[in-house]
């Protein structure tokens, strides 16, 4: 069974622009979880899909949004990038919605840097 | 202060060698995850626990839900085992995980 992929791997921006990431889950799995990794904050959780609508999200400003798809698909999009979103984008796939004693199952990551 | 702290942030070790990392949080959780991230990015989930203590192959995890604290051993350290290892906590009541800042472990030869 295929892991979960990231498209694309990296990426570079400018300052203002606007980004958009993919995840593509396990097959089978049903929720998608981001998270973004910086040297300063560590991992942070930014939001969680599931049946194609948002049931989780993390502190982070508007300008971080996401959606699914019904193929359990997720995207994840920045808009008017600042350099502080430079950044590990993670996302998660796992069976069903998040709870304490399912396992997550992390896909390689976009490394994002915004210049 | 974080809701989870991981020390050391930093080891340095010999293959062979006994290692310990802890984790400590200051919150009620439903479970504790020891995560490894390899240079690359990518983190695999190692073990999953809510009480007393998990082992797979060379690894094993401890939890006192008492004491608030976790450890991580790697019994018969080797180089491959060099990474990053993240604690993280899912909150009781939340459904999100938080992360400790993790700990970079090199084991040399």
């Amino acid at each position: 069974k295929a892991g979960v992929t990231q498209t694309p791997r990296y990426l570079i921006k400018t300052r203002g622009q606007q980004v958009t990431l993919s995840c593509s889950p396990i097959s089978g799995h049903r929720s998608v979880s981001w998270y973004q990794q910086t040297p300063g904050q560590g991992l942070q959780f930014l939001f969680e899909y599931f049946s194609e609508t948002q049931r989780n999200k993390g502190n982070f400003p508007g300008r971080f949004s996401g959606r699914q798809f019904s193929n359990s698909r997720s995207e994840m999009n920045v808009s008017t990038l600042e350099l502080g979103d430079s950044a590990l984008y993670l996302c998660a796939s796992s069976l069903a919605l998040f709870r304490a004693d399912h396992e997550q199952y992390f896909g390689p990551g976009t490394r994002l840097t915004v210049t | 202060k974080n809701e989870v702290e991981q020390s050391p942030q930093n080891l340095t070790a010999q293959e062979g060698e006994f290692i310990t990392i802890n984790c400590s949080y200051s919150v009620g959780i439903s479970a504790l995850h020891w995560l490894q991230q390899h240079p690359g990015g990518g983190i695999v989930s190692l073990f999953m626990l809510s009480s007393g203590k998990k082992k797979h192959g060379r690894l094993i995890a401890t939890i006192n839900i008492q004491e608030k604290h976790s450890s991580l051993h790697i019994t018969a350290s080797h180089p491959r085992d060099s990474a990053v290892y993240i604690c993280a906590v899912t909150l009781r009541g939340a459904q999100k995980l938080v992360f400790g800042q993790g700990t970079r472990l090199t084991i040399n030869p």
